[in-house]
């Protein structure tokens, strides 16, 4: 079944820029959408944004002057850059799939399935 | 922005039936989708499009849909449901596509 990976830096310094990459192995990154989420310690859930694998973009108007997500399709990996980053910013970071499913001209997604296992990044000096 | 509430906390019996709900003004426009959360796991999808269930996750979770309200209900609660559980949707204009609400800790007396 498909698993999803990510990966980068444990710890970034405050006003740089977070670099985090989520491998997606047991399937192809085609024909799906490509999602980060995080969670600050102690915290609810935080949608970043997502990608298609088209490269089609759509980011959380919150964090969307700071964030980039991009996909290498050849090498079954998208990536998350959040720039000018802050304490608030220290959270575990997951990467998720999204299916479209389409039936008599509604399309809807199947939710978030499967999730990466996260990796904590610590926002200090 | 757009937001999605649900209560802090729903405490329950074993055996017994949990509800935890989730409002939003875009809810009755927009699918809902829930994700039970085990310390230190990743959130699990368990509700999908209101109601529909993934394969492997078991029959006594079911979700339902009424107005700006949807519910998740655990029937038959076990101490392995002991868990947070986060709704997500979207708000009707497009400008939030994917909106979490807060989560709430079901606790199993």
């Amino acid at each position: 079944q498909v698993q999803l990976q990510e990966s980068g830096p444990g710890l970034v310094k405050p006003s740089e820029t977070l670099s985090l990459t989520c491998t997606v192995s047991g399937g192809s990154i085609s024909s799906y959408y490509w999602s980060w989420i995080r969670q600050p310690p102690g915290k609810g859930l935080e949608w970043i944004g997502y990608i298609y694998y088209s490269g089609s973009t759509n980011y959380n108007p919150s964090l969307k002057s700071r964030v980039t997500i991009s996909v290498d399709t050849s090498k079954n990996q998208f990536s998350l850059k959040l720039s000018s980053v802050t304490a608030a910013d220290t959270a575990v970071y997951y990467c998720a799939r999204e299916t479209y499913h389409c039936t008599n001209g509604v399309c809807y997604t199947l939710g978030f399935d499967p999730w990466g296992q996260g990796t904590l990044v610590t926002v200090s000096s | 922005s757009y937001e999605l509430t649900q209560p802090p906390s729903v405490s329950v019996s074993p055996g017994q039936t949990a509800r935890i709900t989730c409002s939003g003004d875009a809810l009755p426009k927009q699918y809902a989708y829930w994700y039970q959360q085990k310390p230190g796991q990743a959130p699990v999808l368990v509700i999908y499009k209101d109601s529909e269930r993934p394969s492997g996750i078991p029959e006594r979770f079911s979700g339902s849909s009424s107005g700006t309200t949807v519910t998740l209900t655990i029937s038959g609660v076990q101490a392995e449901d002991e868990a947070d559980y986060y709704c997500q949707s979207a708000d009707s204009s497009g400008t939030y596509p994917r909106v979490f609400g807060g989560g709430t800790k079901l606790t199993v007396l």
